[in-house]
């Protein structure tokens, strides 16, 4: 596997549902982040992890939970969601986040997880 | 006023035309710039990154205009295949963060 993988690539779910997306990243990259993109609207950043740690969090209402286990996976835990919440997961990595470097803060996506709720 | 704006478009051009878009920023600090392409249904790609000087790759030609606070994406020898969304992203953060800020896009439609 080479680049971003994101499963599942689509996801229908309830309001009471629980359900996570995951991210893979194959790229050696330090940084992984999590976009939000729906229609007619620019991307939106959700959260950004550096080194496993997490360095932003962009006023998400908190039925999103993010989880960053290693440097190389990243997941967004749903929980209660509402049906504005639907649209396309998008998840991102580059080599790495705030560096001096400007070449390394370049995104990599993954195909994303389009999601609905009902 | 938005952060990073750009025209949506669409943009409807025939095969060989030359097209440019513009993209305009708010914060005049910020100091990396990029478009991105994004083919229907599909994730944003790298299209290229803007330097000070500008730069060309092949087709493609980017500017930065930093007095006026704008990027823009010439394209020449319009192909169908150019057919996508072009997104303006600006990294607006300070010190050593960063905050990459998207546009909306500008759709982009070549026909025969």
């Amino acid at each position: 596997e080479t680049g971003v993988t994101q499963t599942p690539r689509h996801l229908v779910m309830g309001m009471t549902n629980k359900k996570s997306l995951k991210c893979e990243q194959h790229l050696g990259h330090n940084a992984m982040y999590w976009y939000k993109q729906s229609a007619k609207k620019p991307l939106e950043l959700m959260f950004v992890y550096s080194l496993e740690e997490r360095v932003e969090n962009n006023s998400v209402p908190s039925r999103f939970s993010p989880e960053c286990p290693n440097s190389s996976h990243l997941f967004l835990h749903l929980h209660t969601l509402q049906p504005e919440d639907s649209a396309l997961y998008l998840c991102a990595s580059s080599q790495d986040w705030g560096g001096v470097n400007s070449g390394a803060n370049v995104l990599t996506f993954g195909a994303g997880s389009r999601l609905t709720v009902l | 006023r938005k952060e990073v704006e750009q025209d949506p478009g669409p943009f409807n051009v025939p095969e060989g035309a030359t097209v440019a878009f513009n993209c305009t920023y708010s914060n005049s600090a910020s100091q990396s710039f990029f478009w991105y392409r994004q083919d229907c249904r599909k994730e944003p790609k790298l299209l290229m990154s803007v330097y000070s000087s500008g730069n060309e790759d092949g087709r493609f030609t980017a500017q930065l205009n930093r007095a006026s606070q704008y990027i823009s994406l010439l394209i020449r020898d319009s192909k169908l295949s150019d057919s996508a969304t072009y997104l303006c992203v600006v990294n607006m953060g300070a010190g050593n963060t960063d905050k990459l800020i998207f546009g909306t896009g500008t759709r982009l439609q070549v026909f025969p």
